[in-house]
């Protein structure tokens, strides 16, 4: 299996509380995704990364950001968490366009 | 409108069935797509990629039509094992890159 670790695998916070989810890929890999998964919606991409410092958003940015300082982590941040943002966040990474994507465990987020 | 629309299912098939999902896509800039399976509570994974040619592995045939921007994965005998998540997924260019994931069809599968 690809190298890519997910943290923490399950947090429970408050609303309104700030709340940080790590990446770690070991691939080397260039592009690096999250995503959100409810059901009902399938995955939905929050934010990708193309490379070190180059991010963009997703169709459900909103109320989330990332940072990518260096290749192996991409890291994604609820700025004040809402009880909306309850979900399952998947990383992904890929190594080029036409190749798979290789997914972490997951991360369960409860916003109470 | 969805980027990525997939059957809705559920699909309940008994084994040995053959069942047929499909998936249409809505930007012309989608260069390479592929199917993944994902299993309850798991991440998904690669089962296949789509080529413009079609292409098949054992059980399976998926195929592209990009005049109709449209996709479609055949599973053949249907094994109880087969039972899960199916999703429709398209690599998009914007320059930057993107992957865009359907909804998933649920696929059960009865002894």
């Amino acid at each position: 299996d690809a190298g890519i670790t997910q943290s923490p695998r399950h947090k429970v916070t408050e609303t309104g509380t700030p709340v940080t989810l790590r990446c770690h890929q070991t691939e080397n890999h260039r592009y690096m995704y999250w995503y959100r998964q409810d059901p009902g919606h399938g995955l939905r991409l929050i934010h990708y990364s193309y490379g070190v410092k180059d991010t963009d958003k997703g169709e459900v940015s909103d109320g989330y950001s990332v940072s990518r300082s260096k290749t192996e982590d991409f890291l994604l941040t609820l700025e004040s968490a809402t009880s909306s943002q309850t979900s399952v966040y998947f990383c992904a990474t890929t190594g080029g366009r036409n190749e798979k994507l290789f997914f972490g465990s997951g991360t369960q987020l409860s916003v109470l | 409108r969805k980027e990525v629309e997939q059957d809705p299912g559920p699909f309940n098939v008994p084994e040995g069935a053959t069942v047929a999902f499909n998936c249409t896509y809505s930007n012309s800039a989608s260069q390479s797509f592929f199917w993944y399976r994902q299993d309850c509570r798991k991440e998904p994974k690669l089962l296949m990629s789509v080529y413009s040619s079609g292409n098949e592995d054992g059980r399976f045939t998926a195929q592209l039509n990009r005049a109709s921007q449209y996709i479609s994965l055949l599973i053949r005998d249907s094994k109880l094992s087969d039972s899960a998540t199916y999703l429709c997924v398209v690599n998009i260019n914007t320059g930057g890159f993107k992957t865009i994931f359907g909804a998933g069809t649920r696929l059960f599968v009865k002894a």
